[in-house]
């Protein structure tokens, strides 16, 4: 069965450091890949996605994310953490030969220190 | 635009009540699904539709049965509530196929509570 880990499971950073998390997913073939946010008692928000062409993608607020095909990885970075990005992150996939099934990872909790 | 409503927003149960969760989508959307939230474990998908009339098991289906009842509808059912089930869900539609506009738009959240 598909499935999407995370690694890390909680990160603590100070303000100013670079942050990379980490995204697996098992098995190849034609995928979306997308990281989600949710900040402390919101709703999940889209940070960026991957569908096709340049595999350095660029997000909102900073973020990027590098889609390694022959590694299944799809991991998140940001140079330079800010308190404000405290929140947990959430790494989806979607597999093309799957229909509409998307997965999430199990979350990542990051906890930014002033 | 309401987006994607979910009702009720709170429920408490006893073990072995049924309930049905509620979800509408205003965006004209395809696809629809189901997660379940709980701490360490992220978002597990129940069921999803890909479109009005099709329904698939996700990660999670036992326990649960769903009804993709018009495009804009669709309600997840608990028939014998277990305390497990206690978790938050969130219901979500995108477009579906498979475009670059393609992303989830997320209800507010339903948290339910099986005593």
């Amino acid at each position: 069965a598909q499935s999407v880990s995370q690694h890390n499971h909680h990160v603590i950073l100070s303000e100013a450091a670079s942050l990379e998390l980490g995204c697996n997913y098992s098995y190849g073939g034609t995928v979306n890949l997308f990281w989600y946010v949710q900040y402390p008692g919101q709703h999940l928000q889209l940070l960026l996605k991957y569908f096709s062409g340049d595999p350095l993608v660029k997000g909102i607020k900073g973020f990027e994310a590098e889609f390694i095909k022959s590694k299944f990885s799809f991991n998140l970075r940001k140079p330079s953490v800010q308190w404000s990005d405290t929140a947990e992150y959430f790494c989806a996939v979607k597999w093309g030969n799957q229909g509409g099934k998307l997965i999430f990872g199990q979350g990542t909790e990051l906890s930014v220190k002033p | 635009n309401a987006g994607v409503t979910q009702t009720p927003k709170f429920q408490v149960l006893k073990t072995g009540q049924s309930m049905t969760l509620q979800c509408a989508q205003d965006m004209n959307h395809n696809s629809m699904y189901w997660y379940r939230q709980d701490p360490g474990m992220g978002l597990r998908l129940i069921y999803y539709s890909a479109s009005e009339g099709t329904t698939d098991k996700g990660e999670v289906p036992n326990g649960y049965n769903v009804s993709r009842l018009n495009k804009r509808e669709f309600s997840l059912r608990l028939e014998s509530a277990a305390p497990s089930q206690t978790s938050v869900y969130f219901c979500a539609s995108t477009t579906g196929g498979w475009s670059g506009a393609n992303v989830l738009t997320f209800g507010a959240g339903s948290r339910l509570t099986v005593l």
